[in-house]
């Protein structure tokens, strides 16, 4: 029973396109996350939301919008998608609240996007 | 915000010898300090933690110590084994926010 999934694994796509990326916890957790590993595995953090409030939003070109319908679920959408987007996107969850320290990351196994 | 560097960003190693990995940090009430193992193809997963409470702790082949005045904390994994070889991240926080090193490339030889 998978307690970060994401899908889809794998998007191909043209550039100038606009896609979306689903993600799902099933932990219980308050607290869920987006990160981009780039080519070189540098791990940064894009969005993080707590029981679907926006509590971090990095410097992310606007073009990126999460979404968190319900605190279970955290989705990526991302309009108009240029050559420069093409990384592995991780969604993941940790059972942090109130200020607290997140305590461990649980991971999604990653979507890899390639732009075209 | 905070700043995490990491060294090296290679490390090749032979089996049985064991691996350091450093790494610094600048905000000083960063107080929670995970270490990520990353196989190729996978997701990362924390293999041990530490916060600012404790200088060391040890997992059998594995330990982290925290020198907290000279904000810089290490990875030690000792008699290293072939499934030890992955990308390794260090990463601190303060709250929500975990920000990670540029990730270490160990690879232990035969």
């Amino acid at each position: 029973d998978t307690a970060v999934s994401q899908t889809p694994k794998y998007l191909v796509t043209q550039m100038g396109n606009d896609k979306s990326i689903k993600c799902e916890q099933n932990l219980g957790h308050d607290t869920m996350y987006w990160y981009k590993q780039d080519s070189k595995k540098f791990l940064k953090i894009m969005f993080s939301y707590n029981n679907k409030e926006l509590i971090i939003n990095e410097t992310v070109p606007n073009r990126f919008s999460p979404k968190s319908p319900d605190k279970a679920h955290l989705n990526l959408h991302i309009n108009s998608l240029e050559l420069g987007d093409s990384a592995v996107y991780f969604c993941a969850s940790s059972q942090g609240t109130g200020g607290l320290p997140a305590g461990e990351l649980f991971f999604g196994e990653g979507s890899r996007l390639t732009v075209l | 915000g905070e700043n995490v560097e990491q060294h090296p960003s290679t490390l090749s190693v032979q089996e049985g010898d064991s691996a350091v990995i450093k790494c610094t940090y600048s905000d000083s009430a960063s107080n929670y300090f995970p270490w990520y193992k990353q196989e190729l193809g996978k997701r990362p997963q924390l293999i041990i933690d530490i916060r600012s409470n404790v200088g060391e702790k040890k997992d059998q082949r594995i330990a982290v110590t925290l020198n907290k005045t000279a904000k810089h904390f290490s990875l030690h994994i000792t008699e290293t084994q072939p499934e030890d070889s992955a990308v390794y991240f260090c990463a601190a926080s303060r709250d929500y926010k975990l920000s990670f090193g540029a990730g270490t490339t160990v690879t232990v030889r035969a």
